[in-house]
C-alpha cells in the first residue's frame, strides 16, 4: 500500500480566512513533505518533517504553518494568504530522509485564494 | 538555477511504439533518480527509480537508463499505450541532503491511438 491521502480535494478561501490542509499516510513512513505546484511547473518543496520534527523549511512565508501531530498526519495551516498562493498543494511521504528514499505523493489539494 | 532539466516540453508517439523521455542534470553528486507520471489536477505517481550504482532498471514496460558521465537519464516506455498520456517528471536527490528531490519541468507525453 503506497497511499497518501489529502483533504480537502478543493478549497476556496478569502484572504482573511484561516483554513487547514490535511495529509495522512499509514505506510509507517517517518518523513513527510509539503510541496506547492503551479500549473506547468515542477513541484516546489516547502517543508520536510522527519520523525515529527521540522527538518527543512524552504524559506516559506509565515502565512503557511506546518504541523505534524503524529507520524501519520501532516497539516498545513493557512492564514492571510494571497491570490498568488493559489496552486496545487501536494503532500508526500518516504521511509526516512537518509537518502535514496522514494517519495510517494498524495492527490493534492487544489487551492484558490480570492 | 535548474539542476534537473527536461528539455522537451512535449512528445507525441503512436500507440505501440517506443516513447523516450529525456532528463539532464548538472549536479554530479546526485545519486538517486525517480520518474513520476502525473495526470492533470492529481498528485505525481511514482513509476520507477534508479540508483547511481546502476545504469539500467526495468519494470514491465518501463525502463530507466542512467549515463553518469553524460549526467543524463532517460525513460523508455515500450509499447506505448494511450493511458500513458500524461506529464512525466524526473527527479534527483543527493545523499545527505535530507532526501530533497529536485524536479525537472516535465514532459507532456501524448500517445496517439
Amino acid at each position: 500500500d503506497t497511499e497518501v491521502t489529502q483533504t480537502p480535494k478543493h478549497l476556496v478561501m478569502g484572504m482573511t480566512n484561516k483554513k487547514s490542509l490535511k495529509c495522512e499516510q499509514h505506510m509507517g513512513h517517518r518523513a513527510m513533505y509539503w510541496y506547492k505546484q503551479k500549473a506547468k511547473k515542477p513541484p516546489e518543496l516547502m517543508f520536510v518533517y522527519s520523525y515529527e520534527k521540522l527538518s527543512i523549511n524552504e524559506s516559506v512565508p509565515s502565512r503557511f504553518s506546518p504541523e505534524c501531530p503524529n507520524s501519520s498526519l501532516l497539516n498545513l495551516h493557512l492564514h492571510a494568504l494571497q491570490p498568488e498562493d493559489s496552486a496545487l498543494y501536494l503532500c508526500a511521504s518516504s521511509q526516512a530522509i537518509r537518502g535514496q528514499e522514494t517519495q510517494y505523493f498524495g492527490p493534492g489539494t487544489r487551492l484558490l485564494v480570492l | 538555477d535548474q539542476q534537473v532539466k527536461q528539455n522537451s516540453p512535449s512528445l507525441s508517439v503512436q500507440e505501440g511504439r517506443i516513447s523516450i523521455l529525456n532528463c539532464d542534470y548538472t549536479n554530479s553528486m546526485f545519486d538517486y533518480f525517480l520518474w513520476y507520471k502525473k495526470y492533470p489536477a492529481e498528485g505525481p505517481t511514482f513509476l520507477i527509480s534508479i540508483s547511481s550504482i546502476k545504469d539500467k532498471n526495468e519494470d514491465g514496460r518501463f525502463t530507466v537508463f542512467l549515463n553518469k558521465s553524460a549526467k543524463h537519464l532517460s525513460l523508455h516506455i515500450v509499447p506505448s499505450q494511450p493511458g500513458d498520456s500524461a506529464v512525466y517528471f524526473c527527479a534527483a536527490s543527493e545523499r545527505g541532503t535530507g532526501n530533497q528531490f529536485y524536479f525537472g519541468t516535465g514532459t507532456s507525453l501524448t500517445v496517439i491511438p
